[in-house]
């Protein structure tokens, strides 16, 4: 069985400020993807980034980074110097399938100007 | 850019109702799912789809859920009786392939309202 935990159910910080979003997830298979998606308040969900489990070098994006630890299950997004933009719910998930995402409850990110 | 689109945007029916909601994957994209999120909730997987057949179900999709690819175009969820507690926002996604490479791509979301 799969399963993605987000502890954090809700953040708020003041713009310009950092913040990370926890994730940790459980899988016995040794091939598996992770991803973050954002939902902004539309409603909609957007892909942001996808790992596999062999690559577990840091990404930066922009502003965006993420870093994928193993060792912990872990796949953390950090996002810097936010913007009041960025306030929204932040899903984690994975699949080993490729089918089927299984996603973490969300994090409901609200920055403040 | 490509987008896969979703009608309506919110329907609301009676308990017992049928429902259909369409959704129109990215033209090239060959594998179709649905997932639904309950309000407030996580979203969970419902269904997958390549080839005119379902690949991958959940256990959420019973026998009142029906999945289907009626033209070249659109894909649709059927639910045959609809009850309180699948008040739900629903989503369409579509991936060029079921591999983990293969990105799903999620549409705007039907919020359905069971009354």
């Amino acid at each position: 069985a799969q399963k993605v935990t987000q502890a954090q159910t809700e953040i708020s910080v003041v713009e310009k400020e950092d913040v990370t979003l926890d994730c940790v997830y459980e899988t016995r298979d040794t091939t598996y993807y992770l991803f973050w998606y954002k939902q902004p308040p539309s409603g909609e969900l957007v892909f942001l980034i996808r790992r596999n489990s062999f690559d577990e070098q840091n990404e930066i994006s922009g502003r965006y980074s993420w870093n994928f630890q193993k060792s912990t299950s872990s796949f953390n997004f950090t996002i810097t110097a936010s913007q009041v933009v960025d306030s929204a719910v932040y899903f984690c998930a994975l699949t080993t399938s490729g089918s089927r995402l299984t996603f973490g409850e969300g994090t409901q990110l609200t920055v403040n100007p | 850019e490509p987008e896969v689109t979703q009608t309506p945007s919110h329907q609301v029916t009676q308990m017992g109702q049928e429902v259909i909601l369409r959704c129109v994957p990215i033209s090239n994209h060959l594998y179709f799912y649905w997932y639904r999120q309950i309000l407030g909730q996580k979203v969970e997987f419902l269904v997958s789809f390549y080839n005119n057949e379902i690949s991958e179900k959940s256990e959420i999709f019973d026998d009142q859920f029906s999945v289907e690819r009626p033209d070249g175009s659109n894909f649709t969820l059927k639910i045959r009786s609809t009850k309180l507690e699948d008040s739900a926002m629903y989503f369409c996604a579509s991936s060029m392939g079921d591999y983990p490479t293969d990105t799903q791509y999620f549409g705007p979301g039907t919020r359905l309202t069971v009354l």
